[in-house]
């Protein structure tokens, strides 16, 4: 049972726009710590995909943001690809301790 | 470039000691804000966060391993060593060490090592 709670899975036409949540607690996101998120594809390590709630590291496309309120933060994917099929994973802390979500799978239709 | 590499057993026996090593480069761990960071993935499951050490050799665990978790490091060698006591097969998984720091995450894995526990 992962501390933070992500769907299992959501999908999407390509073009079109998803959202993934993450839902913490007073614990974690509520307390003010940041969420990364994860993209992992089939086979591969994961790979950082939106650091500090809501910042994007060099080479990631502007077609993925995040964002952050109370004690849940969401990812969203526009113009989707068939290259963004993979799981996604949130990420945060609780004190000192990482946490992670549940991972879920995005599905391009 | 930043990199890094898990090394250790691919197959260990019920109630043995798992150690791994990871070996990295392209960063210091002495350098302040900077982490390691075990993370195991079983197969077709998420991850699952182990065990963090820090610059200041400050070390955290996963509340519910801490008693089978032991991480530590060589600054000298660029290593980062986590042992994992009493294996069980609900332990086979694919063990990732990576970099990290709070505000930034986890921006360098190694490409993960399988780890399978069967007699």
């Amino acid at each position: 049972q992962s501390v933070l709670t992500q769907p299992p899975s959501v999908s999407g036409a390509p073009w079109q726009r998803v959202t993934i949540s993450c839902t913490g607690s007073s614990s974690n996101i509520g307390a003010g710590y940041d969420v990364h998120w994860y993209q992992q594809l089939p086979g591969t390590a994961p790979k950082l995909l939106i650091y500090g709630n809501n910042n994007r590291p060099s080479g990631v496309p502007d077609r993925f943001s995040g964002s952050k309120s109370g004690t849940s933060a969401s990812l969203a994917i526009t113009g989707l690809q068939a290259e963004d099929e993979a799981d996604y994973y949130c990420q945060s802390y609780e004190s000192s301790l990482t946490v992670f979500g549940g991972g879920t799978k995005l599905t391009v239709l | 470039q930043v990199t890094l590499r898990e090394s250790g057993p691919a197959l260990v026996k019920p109630t043995q000691t798992l150690t791994l090593t990871c070996t990295f480069s392209g960063f210091s761990l002495s350098t302040s804000g900077m982490c390691v960071s075990w993370i195991r993935q079983p197969p077709g499951k998420a991850l699952e966060w182990l065990a963090l050490i820090d610059w200041d050799d400050d070390k955290y665990y996963s509340t519910s391993l801490k008693t089978r978790l032991t991480i530590s490091k060589d600054t000298s060698k660029n290593q980062v060593v986590l042992t994992m006591t009493n294996m069980d097969p609900v332990d086979t998984a694919t063990y990732y060490c990576a970099r990290m720091s709070y505000s930034s995450g986890i921006d360098y894995w190694g490409q993960g090592t399988l780890v399978t526990v069967s007699s």
